[in-house]
């Protein structure tokens, strides 16, 4: 099983849309979680940290589920400038500190 | 808003030659990685570095890689003899030990684009 597992995707969606993207992790002691995004050849952007009780910012919200071992990001009111790969990404063991990256989940929104 | 910096923003070299990727981490920050990415394929960790010394590194990190922090400012990435396919984007990224959670945020850079011929 992959550490860090997520649908490739591509999700086409349009403007306005809803779109929730899935994560998985295979280590139930994983410690942090994390959305970031990253445009085609740039750097890994934070989008957002995922707590424990789940969390919102403005159009986005990141839930997390502990016994399920499962992440997701939900994105309502799509813009075209939420395409982009998200990338989930998670702190595997306690007592370290390297992030575990996802392999990224596409999302095109179109007009 | 602080952030990392990275130079250069793409570097060219021989196979077995020796490159310096070069970065700035925010200025508070205690926490400095590199992390790198073949084109495709997903961000990969290679090493992270505190209080002057190696934290923890990954297998990816083997003897041809080695880090610094030569001054108070600048975090370096050495690879001693690049082969084809050390050819990937190099993200450098850093964090502080943040009072509430999650405590340890990293923020990346622009990154490298290394390509060994």
């Amino acid at each position: 099983r992959k550490e860090v597992e997520q649908d490739p995707g591509p999700f086409n969606v349009p403007e306005g849309a809803t779109v929730a993207f899935n994560c998985t992790y295979s280590n139930s002691a994983s410690q942090s979680f994390f959305w970031y995004r990253q445009d085609c050849r740039k750097e890994p952007k934070l989008l957002m940290s995922v707590y424990s009780s789940g969390n919102e910012d403005g159009r986005f919200t990141a839930q997390l589920n502990r016994a399920s071992q499962y992440i997701s990001l939900l994105i309502r009111d799509s813009k075209l400038s939420d395409s982009a790969t998200y990338l989930c990404v998670v702190n595997i063991d306690t007592g370290r500190r390297a992030l575990t990256f996802g392999s990224g989940t596409r999302l095109q929104v179109q007009p | 808003e602080p952030e990392v910096t990275q130079t250069p923003s793409h570097q060219v070299t021989q196979m077995g030659q020796e490159v310096i990727l070069r970065c700035v981490p925010i200025s508070n920050h205690l926490y400095f990685y590199w992390y790198r990415q073949i084109l495709g394929q997903k961000v990969e960790f290679l090493v992270s570095f505190y209080n002057n010394e190696i934290s923890e590194k990954s297998e990816i990190f083997d003897d041809q890689f080695s880090v610094e922090r030569p001054d108070g400012s600048n975090f370096t990435l050495k690879i001693r003899s690049t082969k084809l396919e050390d050819s990937a984007m190099y993200f450098c990224a850093s964090s502080d030990w943040e009072k509430r959670e999650p405590r340890d945020t990293q923020y990346f850079g622009p990154g490298t684009r290394l390509t060994v011929l």
